[in-house]
């Protein structure tokens, strides 16, 4: 299958802080990119949604001045956490998507652990 | 909003007995796909099987296969003979325009 590269693997910052995280797409383009979110023996939660070139659009709850989405290219997506708290942390995952609906299926990063100090 | 109901928290089953998970969704819309997936610890998404909604057939992969019935929005996963290595979480999944899951079944395959 294709491969959805995410990194860091695991990220600890201070609160206040501002942390990054990034999804790329290997090998295929991806034009739309799932964020989630998921505490520990719970689902995955989706963030946003974003389409390559558009903002994204984020699920009800999901602060977006908090949780900047950005997907400039067909190959990478960006999830920033801005003034990180300690219930900020989290599991994060990022989802990557070859179509935009109905002709395809979509691929998983292995994920992002964050320890807000 | 499409939703993804997984009734079923926990569930056991013995080794090489069958077990079906259940999952229903409510969605309004026409061209989408449904998953399941499993998640071990290491919390990364296997994906196990995958329906398209425009086929009647149900899929199936090995011991694993679906029931999809679509006028009532279910999609249930059977495993048949029970592996140790099926013990994992396993989620239901839309995706359509978005891409949703289920709350997650917890699944413990007894020697």
């Amino acid at each position: 299958g294709a491969v959805v590269s995410q990194h860091p693997s695991r990220v600890i910052c201070k609160s206040g802080t501002s942390v990054k995280i990034e999804c790329r797409s290997l090998d295929f383009q991806a034009t739309t990119m799932f964020w989630y979110r998921q505490f520990p023996k719970q689902s995955l939660m989706l963030m946003a949604t974003s389409n390559e070139g558009s903002k994204a659009t984020y699920e009800q709850g999901v602060e977006k001045d908090k949780f900047l989405i950005n997907h400039a290219s067909l190959t990478l997506s960006t999830l920033t956490v801005t003034s990180a708290h300690p219930e900020d942390s989290s599991f994060y995952i990022c989802s990557a998507r070859a179509g935009v609906t109905g002709v395809s299926e979509a691929f998983f990063g292995q994920g992002t652990r964050l320890t807000v100090v | 909003a499409q939703t993804v109901t997984q009734s079923q928290p926990e569930m056991s089953v013995q080794e090489a007995e069958t077990v079906t998970l259940s999952c229903t969704y409510d969605t309004s819309e026409n061209n989408y796909y449904l998953f399941w997936y499993k998640q071990p610890p290491s919390r990364q998404m296997i994906l196990v099987i995958r329906q398209e909604a425009y086929k009647q057939q149900n899929a199936t992969e090995n011991r694993f296969s679906v029931n999809f019935q679509k006028a009532a929005k279910s999609f249930s996963l059977k495993i048949s003979d029970s592996q140790l290595g099926d013990t994992a979480m396993y989620f239901c999944a839309f995706l359509g325009n978005q891409f949703y899951f289920g709350t997650g079944t917890s699944l413990t395959v007894i020697p």
